[in-house]
């Protein structure tokens, strides 16, 4: 079983600074990884997927990057709306699918 | 647009089964795979499983032995049960369209309290 580990567990930043979010894998999960984002009382979105390509109407701001076993989401200039939990999910193979535990970015 | 909406019963009593509807609108059921998330009250995501529009099915190894995913492709819907639920298993439940191997439409999500 492939554990995605996400670090650090919260972030507390000001708007207009960026956000540097790390996502581990167990063992390499090559560039099948994405990333969602959560406001409180809403449904995840998707921001990321293959690891850099950014989902349909996801501002130039998310970048996300890497392969294997580490990957970054960067939020190059935070945005009021941007403070949030971020997730990341891989697929090992076809048959299984899994979430990281989360970095809860605050505003500080 | 595409839109998925969970419905079911938002208390189940301990050792009984949850079940689960998503109601898909603005796509056909039968051309993606579909899928079952959780989230337990202030906690992470965890994946529950998924099924294609063939009805082939796919669980989360560690919820495997309770829970099953169906299909009914006339309506438009997919559902979930879990077998013998407990306190662990409150948590609110999303159904979402899996694109290849994302998730790039969601529910609302609905809250399940497993409860006596």
């Amino acid at each position: 079983e492939i554990v995605l580990t996400q670090s650090p567990a919260s972030l507390s930043l000001s708007p207009g600074e960026r956000a540097t979010l790390s996502c581990r894998a167990s063992q390499s999960v090559s560039t099948f990884l994405a990333w969602y984002q959560q406001k409180p009382g809403q449904s995840p979105r998707l921001l990321i997927y293959d690891a850099s390509s950014r989902a349909p109407g996801i501002p130039a701001r998310f970048r996300g990057s890497g392969s294997g076993t580490d990957f970054t989401l960067t939020i190059s200039s935070l945005e009021p709306a941007d403070f949030a939990v971020y997730y990341c999910q891989h697929r090992n193979n076809w048959l299984s699918l899994g979430f990281g535990g989360g970095t809860k970015v605050e505003i500080k | 647009q595409v839109q998925l909406q969970e419905s079911g019963p938002g208390l189940v009593k301990p050792s009984e089964t949850l079940s689960l509807t998503c109601t898909v609108s603005g796509v056909s059921i039968s051309t993606y795979y579909w899928s079952w998330i959780r989230q337990p009250p202030g906690k992470g995501l965890e994946w529950i499983g998924y099924i294609s529009s063939s009805g082939s099915t796919n669980y989360n190894p560690s919820l495997k032995s309770r829970v099953t995913i169906s299909i009914d492709s006339s309506k438009n819907q997919f559902s979930l049960k879990v077998n013998s639920v407990n306190t662990a298993d409150t948590a609110v439940y999303y159904c979402a369209r899996l694109k290849q191997i994302w998730f790039d439409y969601w529910g609302q999500g609905t809250l399940v309290t497993v409860s006596s």
